[in-house]
């Protein structure tokens, strides 16, 4: 069975603060997809970013960056230095090597306050 | 370019109706893909079409629930004799084709059923 778990259900902090959400992952198949989501008050999910399981390299984007790691099966989130505008809610998803359909996490709801 | 978009916005049915939503996803999207998500969940996997074909609709609750996508392009989402427990946001994504790529998603549909 596929499974995505992200154990933060609400993280709060204070702007400029920087703040990782979790996510560990289960699958058998040796090849797959993960995936992260925000999803703003406005509701709509905008992609942030593909991982692929045979790529371990870690990126970042900006204030953005992914840690990936096929040892702990844990694909985390990391936003340096958060702004007010970065609160959402992110999911973090998974897709196997069949299929196209996507395993969200039950998503973090992330406050940042001013 | 225009992203995924839905109709209608926000759907409220009385317990028992029939309703129909639709997706028009990304011009030259191949794969499309229905969602629902309860409210504070993540999404959850209804079906998905590849071009007209529907290649899996093993996430569809009951046979109330039917999806078409007859000519490739625009889906319709049917649930009938509809109850309570249909009462959730349904979104629905496109790519560009089913392996290796994100999955773009509309704003959703919000039903109620009273």
């Amino acid at each position: 069975a596929q499974k995505v778990t992200q154990a933060q259900t609400e993280i709060s902090v204070v702007e400029k603060e920087d703040v990782t959400l979790d996510c560990v992952y289960e699958t058998r198949d040796t090849t797959y997809y993960l995936f992260w989501y925000k999803q703003p008050p406005s509701g709509e999910l905008v992609f942030l970013i593909r991982r692929n399981s045979f790529d371990e390299q870690n990126e970042i984007s900006g204030r953005y960056s992914w840690n990936f790691q096929k040892s702990t099966s844990s694909f985390n989130f990391t936003i340096t230095a958060s702004q007010v505008v970065d609160s959402a809610v992110y999911f973090c998803a998974l897709r196997g090597n069949q299929g196209g359909k996507l395993i969200f996490g039950q998503g973090t709801e992330l406050s940042v306050k001013p | 370019g225009a992203g995924v978009s839905q109709s209608p916005r926000y759907k409220v049915a009385k317990r028992g109706q029939d309703v129909a939503l639709r997706c028009d996803p990304i011009s030259g999207h191949v794969s499309l893909f229905w969602y629902q998500q309860a409210l504070g969940q993540g999404p959850e996997f209804l079906t998905y079409f590849q071009n007209e074909a529907q290649l899996d609709k093993s996430g569809l609750p009951s046979d109330r629930f039917f999806a078409e996508r007859p000519e490739g392009s625009v889906s319709t989402l049917k649930i009938q004799r509809t109850q309570q427990e249909d009462s959730a946001v349904y979104l629905c994504a496109s790519s560009l084709r089913l392996a290796y790529n994100e999955q773009f998603f509309g704003p959703g549909t919000r039903l109620t059923v009273l």
